[in-house]
C-alpha cells in the first residue's frame, strides 16, 4: 500500500537558519504530494501541493520539488522564523483506491530567536 | 465565513457516556473525513464520505458510527466512550472534482478527553 515516511523531529533551528525536512513514499501510480502545517492549538492547513513529476510547489518561502526518480518531496525553506515554529506533514494522495489520503507522522520544528 | 466547522471545541465526559460531534463545510465540497490525532501528532483517518456516501471506512471500533445527513455535514456518534478515545479529532473537506488536486481543508478540531 501507500506509505509516506517524514523525518523525525523535533528539529531545532536559529531564527534564518535553512530548513530542511526530508520525506519520501511509496506508492502504485501518480499520486498528488503535499506538505501540510499544523500551529499550535489549530487544524491542519495545506502549505504547498505538487500533482506531477518535477513540480515545484512553493508558499510562504516553503518549497519542495516532486522527485519521481527518488519518491521524494523535501520540504525546504531559506530563511526560517519564530513564526514557522508548528508541526508540518507530507501527505500523498493516491489517484486509486478511494483517493486515501496517506499523512506522515509529522515533524516538529522548533525556531528560536 | 468559516470554511470547516467543528462543534464543540472542546468535549469531557466520563467513561461509558455516549457523546457526537459535528461537522459542517461551506466549500461545495463533495468528500468530507474524520480524523483522529493522538498525543504524539500522529494523524489516523479514520472515515470518509463522497456525496453522502461512505467510501473510506478504516478499522474503527463499532462504537464509532458517522452519519452524513448531506454533502455539507459529517457527525461523529460515539457509544460507550473509553479512556483510549481522547484525542483530537478532526473534520476535513476535499473535492474529488477535475482537477484532482484532493487538497484538504480541515476544521479546527475537538478535543475529546475521556475521565
Amino acid at each position: 500500500g501507500n506509505s509516506v515516511t517524514q523525518m523525525e523531529g523535533p528539529v531545532t533551528l536559529s531564527e534564518e537558519a535553512f530548513l530542511t525536512i526530508n520525506c519520501t513514499y511509496t506508492a502504485t501510480g501518480y499520486p498528488s504530494l503535499f506538505w501540510y502545517v499544523q500551529y499550535p492549538g489549530e487544524g491542519l492547513q495545506l502549505l504547498l501541493k505538487a500533482t506531477k513529476a518535477d513540480d515545484k510547489g512553493s508558499n510562504k518561502g516553503f518549497e519542495a520539488t516532486y522527485r519521481k526518480e527518488t519518491t521524494s518531496f523535501h520540504l525546504e525553506k531559506g530563511s526560517v522564523q519564530v513564526s514557522d515554529s508548528a508541526v508540518y506533514f507530507c501527505a500523498l494522495t493516491g489517484n486509486t483506491g478511494g483517493f486515501k489520503t496517506i499523512f506522515g507522522a509529522g515533524t516538529r520544528l522548533f525556531v528560536k530567536a | 465565513d468559516t470554511a470547516v466547522s467543528q462543534t464543540p471545541k472542546y468535549l469531557v465526559t466520563q467513561m461509558g457516556n455516549d457523546k457526537s460531534i459535528k461537522c459542517e463545510q461551506n466549500l461545495g465540497h463533495d468528500t468530507m473525513y474524520w480524523y483522529k490525532q493522538d498525543s504524539k501528532k500522529f494523524l489516523k483517518i479514520m472515515f470518509s464520505y463522497n456525496n453522502k456516501e461512505l467510501i473510506i471506512n478504516e478499522t474503527v471500533p463499532n462504537r464509532f458510527s458517522p452519519k452524513s445527513p448531506d454533502k455539507a455535514h459529517l457527525n461523529l456518534h460515539i457509544n460507550s466512550l473509553e479512556l483510549g478515545d481522547s484525542a483530537v479529532y478532526f473534520c476535513a473537506s476535499s473535492s474529488s472534482g477535475g482537477d484532482r488536486t484532493y487538497e484538504q481543508y480541515f476544521g479546527p478540531g475537538t478535543r475529546l478527553t475521556v475521565t
